[in-house]
């Protein structure tokens, strides 16, 4: 089945100890984004990735560190965590080009930092 | 990437057609229409995507109004399930990054 997996689904830190959330995709897909979302806010990009070590910054880049080590796999790494990244966030691929427009997002992973 | 206006909210009965409006009134000539959605906290779901023309998938209907200024997304039958968050976004075909903006959206509520 195709899909886009996230883990940990829910994670409850303390500020100031560095976590990773994996993200993974089984599509082959080059473009790979995360998200964070917030009430009010919507849904802000975060980084994002064309291909295997091309990544950018997005919207909200400050506090978070992205790889992209090879094609299926995109971490995102909060190597300080403080109380305003508690929020849930969703990583989202597609195959890119004209296909692009369809992408698939992870079921999000629900982080608490206290 | 052209901004977009949506109904806070809609209701629904089940079995009948949803409706649900898009005003993208400044949108340019390169800028396609899609469509996702949010079922409580999942992640968003791509429904559909158009650029000029009627578009239907096995999940819904998207009708461009001939200037291209407004849309409206058709879910034929409802369910209970479609409640979620509708969301109408703009933007142009490629580019170097893939990013979708996300509004507000439409809080459709489908009534048994």
């Amino acid at each position: 089945e195709a899909q886009v997996t996230q883990n940990p689904r829910y994670l409850i830190t303390v500020t100031g100890k560095k976590l990773t959330v994996t993200c993974s995709q089984n599509m082959n897909h080059e473009y790979m984004s995360w998200y964070r979302q917030d009430p009010g806010l919507g849904l802000r990009q975060i980084y994002y990735s064309m291909n295997v070590e091309v990544t950018d910054k997005g919207d909200v880049p400050e506090g978070y560190k992205v790889s992209r080590k090879e094609k299926r796999n995109f971490p995102l790494i909060l190597e300080s965590p403080s109380p305003n990244q508690t929020s849930l966030y969703f990583c989202a691929s597609s195959l890119g080009g004209r296909s692009a427009e369809t992408q698939y997002f992870g079921p999000g992973t629900r982080l608490l930092v206290l | 990437d052209a901004k977009t206006t949506q109904p806070t909210s809609m209701d629904c009965a089940e079995g009948r057609a949803a409706n649900l409006p898009c005003n993208h009134s400044t949108i340019s000539g390169n800028e396609y229409v899609y469509w996702y959605r949010q079922i409580h906290s999942q992640g968003p779901q791509y429904i559909i995507h158009g650029l000029k023309n009627n578009e239907t998938n096995e999940m819904a209907s998207l009708i461009i109004t001939e200037d291209r200024k407004s849309s409206t997304l058709i879910l034929p039958h409802a369910t209970l399930r479609d409640t979620a968050v509708y969301y109408c976004i703009v933007r142009r075909s490629g580019g170097s990054n893939y990013k979708l903006t996300f509004g507000k959206g439409t809080l459709l509520t489908v009534n048994p």
